[in-house]
């Protein structure tokens, strides 16, 4: 299995403009995750689906960051207007059926550069 | 709210002695705790887990222990080797809620010296 996919791997944009992240989770997967990495707060959740619902987005910092997945197969974070402090490294993870869910698995993340 | 944390940003060992990294978290509703390991460029990786009903688990040179009184877990490498140098961090979760959200901690960077 070619794992989770994300892309791009850098972006670096200019504060203001929109800011789209892709992920591609692992087939079979019915959970997936959405996290940032930061240096002060480490690994924070941002958002979360099963089965292609979303089912906590408490982590979402502002309304300027969107979710969706529209399939099992596909994900896209969004960021709209982008700002400075968006800086970081987003990563999304998937897991599958069955106990335990939290045995993660993350794609190689998207180092977001907001200029 | 920080409900995880890891309050040692760096550990640095020599090789072949133990690593200890360390972790403590204050929601005594978490029924299960899992390491994971980064490397640069990379997404984390999952390491090792255990669950509150156990104290100890061990899988060839990594371990963790869990204190639940002191809300206390650790991760014991030994021992280290140089390809052990990488980012760890601890998480965190309600088992029993089946949502699979984790929450983790802000990660401690490894490194180990030939």
């Amino acid at each position: 299995d070619a794992g989770v996919i994300q892309s791009p791997r850098h972006e670096v944009t200019e504060m203001g403009q929109e800011v789209t992240l892709r992920c591609k989770p692992i087939s079979g997967h019915n959970s997936l995750f959405w996290y940032r990495q930061t240096m002060m707060r480490g690994l924070e959740l941002l958002i979360y689906f099963n089965n292609n619902v979303p089912i906590d987005d408490s982590g979402m910092p502002e309304d300027r960051f969107s979710a969706k997945m529209p399939n099992a197969s596909f994900s896209t974070l969004k960021i709209q207007p982008s700002e400075p402090r968006d800086s970081a490294v987003y990563f999304c993870a998937s897991s599958g059926e069955g106990l335990p869910n939290e045995k993660l698995f993350f794609g190689s993340g998207t180092q977001l550069s907001v200029l | 709210d920080q409900q995880v944390k890891q309050n040692s940003p760096s550990l640095s060992v020599q090789e072949g002695r133990i690593s200890i990294l360390n972790c403590d978290y204050t929601n005594s509703m978490f029924d299960y705790f899992l390491w994971y390991k980064k490397y640069p460029a990379e997404g984390p990786t999952f390491l090792i887990s255990i669950s509150s009903i156990k104290d100890k688990n061990e899988d060839g040179r990594f371990t963790v222990f869990l204190n639940k009184s002191a809300k206390h877990l650790s991760l014991h490498i030994v021992p280290s080797q140089p390809g052990d140098s990488a980012v760890y961090f601890c998480a965190a979760s309600h088992l029993s809620s089946n949502t699979g959200k984790l929450i983790f901690g802000q990660g401690t960077t490894l490194q180990v010296k030939p």
